[in-house]
């Protein structure tokens, strides 16, 4: 069984700080990372994609990776109160077949 | 634009009732997934096909079933829908061999079973 594990939460962050938010998974020979935004009552939504070790930037999101240590995380720059909602981390193992954790919902305060 | 449709958005059924959930994409994507998320939880694979081939998970009841006529289209079918299979359902795509395999979602069915 695939595992992908993530803190439920809640998280809770004052606007403008840096949100960190942590995955990590059971497979070693998983290929690639996405981080989904999911707010209440809607579908997933693809914020980062992360396929090698290090980090990858995309304006206000970071996306970090170790393999070796089996996890990969997510920090938001200048959280904004939009940016509250649930962060699902997903994993792709061979073939195509994505598992996922069940997510950290995120509180950014005004 | 491409994306990834689903109809209804909402479906109210009741126990035992069959009921045909859709997904369409205009992506060209040669995969097609089904997920089932229940509140507050992670999605579960119920299956995917790719391009014909099918894939079932192994603990999928056999209550579910899926078809794909075609690439831009494909159907769950919930044969006698129970109370616990009251979920939201998700369609998504991807294009396996890519290194770009990003999934996309469609907007997901919110099935009520009364």
């Amino acid at each position: 069984q695939k595992e992908v594990e993530q803190n439920s939460g809640p998280l809770s962050v004052p606007e403008g700080a840096i949100a960190s938010l942590n995955c990590t998974y059971s497979d070693r020979v998983s290929q690639s990372f996405f981080w989904y935004r999911q707010y209440s009552g809607k579908s997933p939504e693809l914020i980062m994609s992360i396929y090698s070790n290090g980090d990858k930037e995309d304006g206000r999101f970071t996306a970090q990776l170790n393999k070796a240590s089996q996890y990969v995380s997510l920090l938001i720059r200048d959280s904004q109160p939009s940016d509250s909602a649930t962060y699902l981390c997903a994993v792709n193992y061979n073939f195509n077949k994505f598992y996922f954790g069940s997510g950290t919902k995120l509180n950014v305060k005004p | 634009d491409a994306m990834v449709i689903q109809n209804p958005r909402y479906q109210v059924t009741q126990f035992g009732k069959p009921v045909t959930l859709s997904c369409s994409q205009t992506l060209n994507h040669n995969v097609m997934y089904w997920y089932q998320q229940k509140s507050s939880q992670a999605p579960k694979l119920l299956f995917h096909y790719y391009d014909k081939d099918f894939n079932n998970e192994a603990d999928t009841p056999d209550n579910f079933q899926s078809r794909r006529p075609n690439t831009s289209f494909c159907f769950l079918d919930i044969r006698s829908p129970g109370l616990g299979d009251a979920a939201m359902y998700l369609c998504a795509t991807s294009i396996l061999g890519s290194t770009a395999d990003t999934q996309y979602f469609g907007p997901g069915t919110r099935l009520t079973v009364l």
